[in-house]
């Protein structure tokens, strides 16, 4: 059965530091993962996604993430945290259609 | 091009009553999912519709049902709603079954009192 384990709930940055937000996932087959992120008050964006062409996936304002078959990882990161940069996010697995299973969440927090 | 659109924003009922809520996906998607967003539970898949089939369902109790029409919105209800029924429920759609990526739409917050 496909699962995912977000290892922080809670992550607290400066901006301008890197950015590190831990996945772990658990799949029988070939999965597809993603990471989306949620604003306060909002729906989920997607940010990347990864199915099974290049290990390093980028995404959308500067995220990256890397696909480990050895570690079954798939962490998020990005050089440079900015303010706007706030708020949870979700790693997301899939191998089999229309069942995605989402982690419980990491809350990013960005100080000035 | 819109994005996945959802009706109504917010909903209040009591318990023991139906609620309806509403989804229209990204033109062109003919899947769609259906999410529950509880405080402390984390996003829970609840239903996923295909060209107007049911394909799958979470693991949630037969009251939570759905349906998707002709033109690929789709309509969740939840009979004999209990307080922890309280969440934000979301909807996405995608072209087609994954790893098609899912859109969201900005939910739908119902409130069980």
């Amino acid at each position: 059965a496909q699962s995912v384990t977000q290892l922080d709930s809670h992550v607290s940055v400066s901006e301008g530091t890197p950015v590190l937000l831990r996945c772990n996932y658990s799949s029988s087959y070939s999965p597809s993962l993603f990471w989306y992120v949620q604003h306060p008050n909002k729906g989920l964006q997607l940010l990347l996604k990864y199915t099974s062409a290049a290990t390093l996936v980028k995404g959308i304002n500067g995220f990256e993430a890397e696909f480990k078959k050895s570690e079954t990882s798939f962490h998020l990161t990005k050089p440079s945290a900015h303010m706007s940069d706030a708020a949870e996010y979700f790693c997301v697995v899939s191998d089999i259609p229309g069942d995605m299973r989402f982690g419980a969440g990491t809350r990013l927090t960005v100080k000035p | 091009e819109a994005g996945v659109t959802q009706s109504p924003t917010h909903l209040i009922k009591t318990r023991g009553q139906q609620a309806t809520l509403r989804c229209s996906p990204i033109s062109g998607h003919t899947s769609v999912y259906w999410y529950q967003q509880a405080l402390g539970l984390g996003l829970q898949f609840l239903l996923w519709y295909d060209e107007g089939e049911e394909r799958n369902r979470g693991n949630f109790p037969p009251r939570f049902s759905g349906r998707q029409f002709p033109n690929y919105s789709s309509e969740l209800n939840v009979n004999a709603l209990e307080l922890e029924d309280s969440a934000l429920y979301l909807c996405a759609s995608s072209r087609g079954p994954q790893p098609e990526t899912q859109y969201f739409g900005p939910g739908t917050r119902l409130l069980v009192l």
